[in-house]
């Protein structure tokens, strides 16, 4: 059964990089066909889609995050990672991973909440 | 990208039928078949309920199925009961991936 896991500091502080890491198990992140992606949950909001990154690098980023995302995966590993530039209390979220066969997300990870604050 | 158009809220009573409806536009909803609805308790991940509009993972109850009109996008849920009190989410392709604001079920 496939497993992903979200991993990283709980708090960061304002103008800060949040950097978070998903750890895939049973399975290869380098299935073809799936891509990997983030998606976020402000405290009592809906849900946000951040981007998403096939195994063999290419990217896609939410059009409003863009100029701050970074999203990287390490094959060897079985990882994929997000970094969010210049954080403000409005990045504050749930933020989780997961897996995407183009459009249809069909797998998450349990979540991992961010805090942003000094 | 805007996000999509959904009911804050919809309520039925067991055994009931609810439909939740999620509006977008002709560059999203009404441009292409892949309207997804994910499920989510309170606390917990989402869970895939409905894929290309109206398919439905393996696992899922055919008590949930999903349709399209235009630019509107629609999950009804058959024979209510009472877990699956949930908040309900859709999402579409739109050259990247746009959710609605969730929908809260209330199974009174």
């Amino acid at each position: 059964q496939l497993q992903l896991q979200e991993s990283g500091p709980g708090l960061v502080k304002p103008s800060e990089t949040l950097s978070l890491t998903c750890t895939v198990s049973g399975g290869s992140i380098s299935s073809s066909s799936y891509y990997w992606g983030w998606i976020r949950q402000p405290p009592g909001k809906g849900l946000e889609w951040i981007g998403s990154i096939y195994y063999s690098g290419s990217t896609y980023y939410n059009p409003s995050l863009k100029s701050r995302v970074t999203i990287s995966v390490d094959t060897s590993k079985n990882q994929f990672s997000l970094k969010l530039s210049s954080v403000t209390a409005a990045d504050t979220a749930v933020y989780y991973c997961a897996r995407l066969f183009y459009d249809i997300i069909d797998y998450w990870g349990q979540g991992t909440l961010v805090t942003v604050s000094s | 990208q805007s996000a999509l158009t959904q009911p804050a809220s919809v309520s039925g009573s067991p055994g009931q039928s609810i439909t939740i409806s999620c509006t977008g536009t002709s560059s999203d909803v009404g441009s292409y078949n892949l309207v997804s609805w994910y499920q989510q308790h309170p606390g917990k991940a989402p869970k895939l309920m409905i894929y290309e509009v109206s398919k439905r993972p393996s696992g899922v109850s055919n008590r949930f199925s999903g349709s399209k009109s235009g630019n509107t996008a629609s999950l009804t849920i058959s024979g209510l009961q009472a877990e699956d009190e949930a908040d309900y989410y859709c999402c579409s392709y739109a050259g990247s991936l746009v959710f609605g604001g969730g929908t809260k079920l209330t199974v009174l």
